[in-house]
């Protein structure tokens, strides 16, 4: 069976400080891999989403950024924090074709 | 950009009622899912309905699409406790292939024992 591993659950970084955010995939091969940001109460905003390795659409320009350096690896970096990038980080993956998404358990950060 | 938008933002009712949360969309879609959050966690896969279809159920769930409005509800019915949560609906737009999904909103639902 399919699993998602996404970590750390939270994270306390100060404002300015270097951010990588892990997510990996076990039992699949070439899935789509997708980086989703939740603001507290609302909906998810989609970042980036990855069709392949080295393959990553960026959805929202901003100081993150993502790399895919294995099939079933997905990073998420940023350089510098802002406060705004507080916020509940989901990965997830999907097959090819119409399937449905599969979450990791996020991992909620706070900048500070 | 947020495609979808769930109608209400939250609903409240009674344990054994039927809980209806509709959504709506902006651009052509291949197809439309819904998806379960409970509090702190990520989402949970319901269902998947694709554009050529109009009706789907699953267990308690049924869901509607309308293509021609743009639209879709969900209805879950004799709600429980454990039906406590925020749905979400989700797109793919048609001329992203199916690469590409978006969420709405969302609805928070209570459901009150």
């Amino acid at each position: 069976s399919q699993t998602i591993h996404q970590w750390p659950a939270t994270l306390v970084q100060p404002v300015g400080s270097p951010l990588s955010l892990e997510c990996t995939v076990e039992g699949t091969s070439n899935p789509n891999l997708y980086w989703y940001r939740q603001a507290a109460g609302r909906g998810l905003q989609l970042l980036f989403y990855s069709v392949g390795i080295g393959q990553i659409s960026s959805e929202v320009p901003q100081n993150l950024s993502a790399s895919r350096p294995q099939d079933r690896q997905f990073i998420l970096s940023s350089k510098k924090l802002l406060l705004s990038d507080s916020g509940f980080y989901l990965c997830a993956w999907r097959r090819q074709g119409d399937s449905p998404l599969h979450f990791g358990n996020g991992t909620r950060l706070t900048v500070t | 950009s947020q495609q979808g938008e769930e109608d209400p933002q939250a609903l409240s009712i009674q344990e054994g009622e039927n809980a209806t949360m509709n959504c709506s969309y902006k651009t052509s879609i291949n197809n439309l899912q819904w998806y379960r959050q409970n509090s702190g966690r990520g989402l949970v896969h319901l269902i998947l309905i694709r554009s050529n279809e109009r009706e789907k159920h699953s267990g308690r769930l049924r869901v509607t699409l309308d293509t021609s409005k743009k639209s879709s509800s969900l209805l879950i019915t004799a709600s429980r406790a454990a039906d406590t949560a925020s749905y979400f609906c989700a797109t793919s737009p048609a001329n992203f292939g199916n690469e590409k999904l978006t969420f709405g909103t969302g609805t928070r639902l209570t459901i009150i024992p």
